[in-house]
């Protein structure tokens, strides 16, 4: 049981470029989450899907897509990378019980945009 | 509009020494309240979560503490180890509502040290 796994760990862009940031999970939780977290800002809410074929916009979509074609997968698009996307980014896993929610976080990605 | 304010911001302690962080919130309706650690370069890890109707709940030598009334949390961190070192966050839960955004609000977190 590997809990909430990302890819990669670390990625250095050029401003522009795009690519995808790999999140998956493996306790059948329907709901899942990507956050970034800068310093002083604390962590906030990009993306979220409550279940396959479900997403919807956090507090910061801005620049990011995401998709959720099965329930162990939720990949972070970023489109055309800008250097303000230099962060560091956790995806979550939740599990939803007695009317809580208690998130499994991943390891993180640490992205720097030049 | 629902926010979560922790103090202090940064705290630096000897090793052995008990310390502890603050949480307030208003967060309204409140369904239930998380402290998690975060070691440097990890994901946050859950230590406690506290509902409406619990004052005080310990893990090891974490406890926490809530105040509803006062919308006030503590996290008290006795005999202090090494590696007690890392960030806390205080979360503040929604009740759930099946459909709508995922209903947390997060504290920006304490940066605790403990010095040798």
């Amino acid at each position: 049981n590997a809990g909430v796994t990302q890819t990669p760990k670390f990625q250095v862009l050029k401003t522009g470029q795009s690519m995808t940031l790999q999140c998956a999970q493996d306790m059948n939780h329907e709901y899942m989450s990507w956050y970034r977290q800068d310093p002083g800002m604390g962590l906030r809410l990009i993306h979220y899907s409550v279940g396959a074929g479900i997403t919807d916009q956090g507090e910061v979509p801005n620049g990011y897509n995401v998709s959720r074609s099965t329930t162990e997968d939720f990949p972070l698009r970023l489109l055309s990378a800008a250097p303000s996307q230099t962060s560091v980014y956790f995806c979550a896993s939740i599990l939803v019980a007695g009317g809580h929610r208690e998130q499994f976080f991943g390891p993180g990605t640490r992205l720097t945009v030049l | 509009k629902n926010q979560v304010e922790q103090s202090p911001q940064s705290l630096i302690i000897l090793e052995g020494k008990n310390c502890t962080l603050q949480c307030n919130y208003t967060v309204s309706p409140f369904s239930n309240l998380r402290w998690y650690k975060q070691d440097t370069g990890r994901g946050p890890v859950s230590l406690t979560i506290m509902t409406f109707s619990e004052n005080t709940k310990s893990n090891g030598r974490y406890t926490a503490t809530l105040d509803a009334d006062t919308k006030q949390s503590s996290l008290h961190i006795t005999a202090s180890q090494l590696s007690d070192s890392a960030s806390y966050i205080c979360v503040v839960s929604a009740p759930y509502s099946g459909g709508g955004a995922d209903g947390l609000t997060f504290g920006k977190g304490t940066h605790l040290i403990i010095q040798p």
